[in-house]
């Protein structure tokens, strides 16, 4: 059973574009939400993380959009650049055990100039 | 600081026989984990250590073991490799969850073919 369902599962975006990845989540007890990403070659490093008792988080262009009561959340990459293109994966845990972390499947991203 | 390095970064077995991936950080990080990684299943969580002489299983543990001797090494072991083992592998480390924000630090992964 997918905990943590992502998508789409690919995605291409032209430079300049926004780039939207969305991801739903069953278990209500998860109240940590971290993006990673990975490029080809590499292992996945933290982007981006939010906690529920905010409706959004922006880190420069990068930003997660969080709707508690959907069980929804979606990262927004706005000026999207081809240095962006990777493979994202959200993921969720309990604030009690943030080290447990459910991954989505991955979006791989290609930003094309 | 070199972080979390996993050797090999390569390998490929025949079915049926064993090995150790080695994954060790320098960052004293109390918590390490393995993770396999998968087209279109993302990363699923095989075992961790919240401490030295402490594992757990996460969910795909069959097939698997870990041990942890010290605070820097969590090997993980096939005994009797099979073919639904071929994957990519990932070795992570955190802080204590009682002190950080949750940030996992991975390694750059070892690729294991099994035929």
């Amino acid at each position: 059973q997918q905990q943590v369902k992502q998508s789409p599962q690919s995605l291409i975006v032209q430079k300049g574009g926004i780039s939207i990845i969305n991801c739903a989540y069953e278990n209500t007890a998860f109240d940590y939400f971290p993006w990673y990403q990975q490029f080809p070659g590499k292992g996945p490093a933290l982007l981006i993380a939010i906690r529920p008792d905010v409706s959004e988080k922006k880190e420069g262009r990068f930003t997660i959009s969080f709707n508690k009561s959907a069980k929804q959340f979606s990262l927004h990459i706005m000026d999207s650049q081809p240095g962006d293109s990777a493979t994202y994966f959200c993921a969720a845990a309990s604030l009690y055990n943030t080290d447990k972390l459910i991954f989505g499947t991955g979006t791989r991203l290609q930003v094309f100039p | 600081n070199a972080g979390v390095t996993q050797t090999p970064k390569f390998q490929v077995l025949k079915t049926g026989q064993s090995m150790t991936l080695q994954c060790a950080q320098d960052m004293n990080h109390e918590y390490m984990s393995w993770y396999r990684q998968d087209p279109g299943m993302g990363l699923r969580l095989i075992h961790y250590s919240v401490g030295a002489g402490i594992t757990d299983q996460g969910e795909v543990p069959n097939g698997y073991n870990v041990s942890r001797s010290t605070t820097e090494d969590f090997p993980l072991r096939l005994l009797s490799a099979a073919p639904s083992q071929t994957s990519v592998y990932f070795c992570a480390s955190s802080y204590s969850r009682r002190e950080h924000t949750g940030e996992l630090f991975f390694g750059e992964g070892s690729r294991l073919t099994v035929l």
